[in-house]
């Protein structure tokens, strides 16, 4: 059975940094990979990006870059979504997706707060 | 980037009732490439169509997709009680990929 799960909620104030995960079993981690999706509050989902999980190779959709910083380990099968600066702005509900041409199965979802 | 837009934003409809969706690109999109989810609340999305009209595994016969170039609608025949949440429509032809702003199919 395909499992992404992702790690716990986090509530963070503005300036911190943050990692979350997004651990995959049931597959070869490195023949599919994650994308990570973005839903603000009563909100819809936003694209962040993509990492290739066999060469660690990121893209990024244009409203991300610069902002966020995705990475994985594959020892462990496991994807990372990474803030240095956290924003309230940034307060959403963040889902990891593994796919090969569309996301075929999604993580629970980690809900993210940034408040002072 | 390729923009979506679903249309309508609330569809309130009946049980037993047939529901159409639809999704306009704003570039012309392969239909190899065009997908829809669905979103109940408090859970993640769900893979319901690829390629257009291909069902992933899980998904009922019910759902049925079409269209090409720009214009894409997804029918739902006869509407159950799961059948109520948020779709999304979603290419993943271009980067960046993009999903349309959601349809929420409620109970009349």
């Amino acid at each position: 059975e395909v499992r992404l799960v992702q790690s716990g909620a986090e509530v963070k104030k503005p300036g911190e940094s943050l990692q979350i995960s997004c651990q995959a079993s049931g597959y070869s981690f490195t023949t599919y990979w994650i994308g990570w999706v973005r839903q603000m509050p009563g909100k819809g989902l936003e694209w962040m990006g993509t990492i290739f999980t066999g060469d660690s190779d990121v893209r990024y959709s244009p409203a991300f870059q610069g902002q966020v910083t995705m990475s994985v380990d594959r020892s462990i099968s496991t994807a990372y979504l990474q803030w240095s600066g956290l924003k309230v702005s940034d307060t959403a509900m963040y889902f990891c997706a593994r796919g090969e041409d569309t996301a075929l199965d999604w993580g629970q979802g980690t809900l993210v707060i940034v408040s002072a | 980037e390729i923009v979506l837009t679903q249309s309508p934003g609330t569809l309130s409809l009946s049980p037993g009732e047939r529901a159409t969706l639809s999704c306009r690109a704003s570039h012309s999109v392969s239909s190899s490439y065009f997908g829809w989810f669905q979103q109940r609340p408090g859970q993640a999305p769900r893979l319901l169509l690829y390629g257009t009209s291909s069902r992933a595994p899980g998904t009922s016969d019910r759902f049925s997709g079409s269209g090409s170039g720009t214009d894409f609608t997804l029918t739902i025949s006869r509407l159950e009680p799961e059948d109520f949440a948020v779709y999304y429509c979603h290419q993943y032809g271009s980067s960046p990929l993009t999903f349309g702003g959601g349809t929420k199919v409620e109970i009349k």
